[in-house]
């Protein structure tokens, strides 16, 4: 496989559920992304990893736990979701070089996520 | 604050028309990076162009070309007769100099080409 695998592809929860979202990129990237879009809105940046570290934290909800165990993996647990939390979530990755020059993303195919 | 802008919510065309996606960005850096990526309906953003904000050359790949318009802050997209796989949602998207992880992306233009 190639590149970056996020499953389920669909997920419809309640409110009281408990779920995980899940990324994996075989790239032999070090940086990876958690991005949410919603329709007609600019795609928000939720959470970065790099080198498993957290780097970026955007003011997301505690509702929503990011867990980033290797630097091919990352995970998104969902617990108590609100309706307007329903979006595409994506997962991206990158080559954090740390001199910025090729840094580009390569995204997954998204989650769609309905919380009833 | 960095902002990407892309007024066009959505366009449609018919094929083999030209069409020309708007990208405005603002940002106080004087180096800085500018992305097109294209999303189609399977979800995953495919990555068209990166360009270095000193390099302000316009690029031709194919059909697609960039015109980067430092003065007016632009980054531009044109499809030259357009065909219905060109159908996607288009995002223009700024990145820091410094902050190599921090991407800000526009809104998407939804382009719809009919046969």
């Amino acid at each position: 496989e190639t590149g970056v695998t996020q499953t389920p592809r669909h997920l419809v929860m309640g409110m009281t559920n408990k779920k995980s979202l899940k990324c994996e990129q075989h790239l032999g990237h070090n940086a990876m992304y958690w991005y949410k879009q919603s329709a007609k809105k600019p795609l928000e940046l939720m959470f970065v990893y790099s080198l498993e570290e957290r780097v970026e934290n955007n003011s997301v909800p505690s509702r929503f736990s990011p867990e980033c165990p290797n630097s091919s993996h990352l995970f998104l647990h969902l617990h108590t979701l609100q309706p307007e939390d329903s979006a595409l979530y994506l997962c991206a990755s990158s080559q954090d070089t740390g001199t910025g020059e090729d840094e580009k993303l390569f995204f997954g195919s998204g989650t769609q996520l309905s919380v009833l | 604050a960095q902002k990407v802008t892309q007024a066009q919510t959505e366009i449609s065309v018919v094929e083999k028309e030209d069409v020309t996606l708007d990208c405005v960005y603002e940002t106080r850096d004087t180096t800085y990076y500018l992305f097109w990526y294209k999303q189609p309906p399977s979800g995953e953003l495919v990555f068209l162009i990166r360009r270095n904000s000193f390099d302000e050359q316009n690029e031709i790949s194919g059909r697609y070309s960039w015109n980067f318009q430092k003065s007016t802050s632009s980054f531009n997209f044109t499809i030259t007769a357009s065909q219905v796989v060109d159908s996607a949602v288009y995002f223009c998207a700024l990145r820091d100099l410094y902050n190599f992880n921090k991407f800000y992306f526009g809104s998407g233009t939804k382009l719809n080409v009919k046969p």
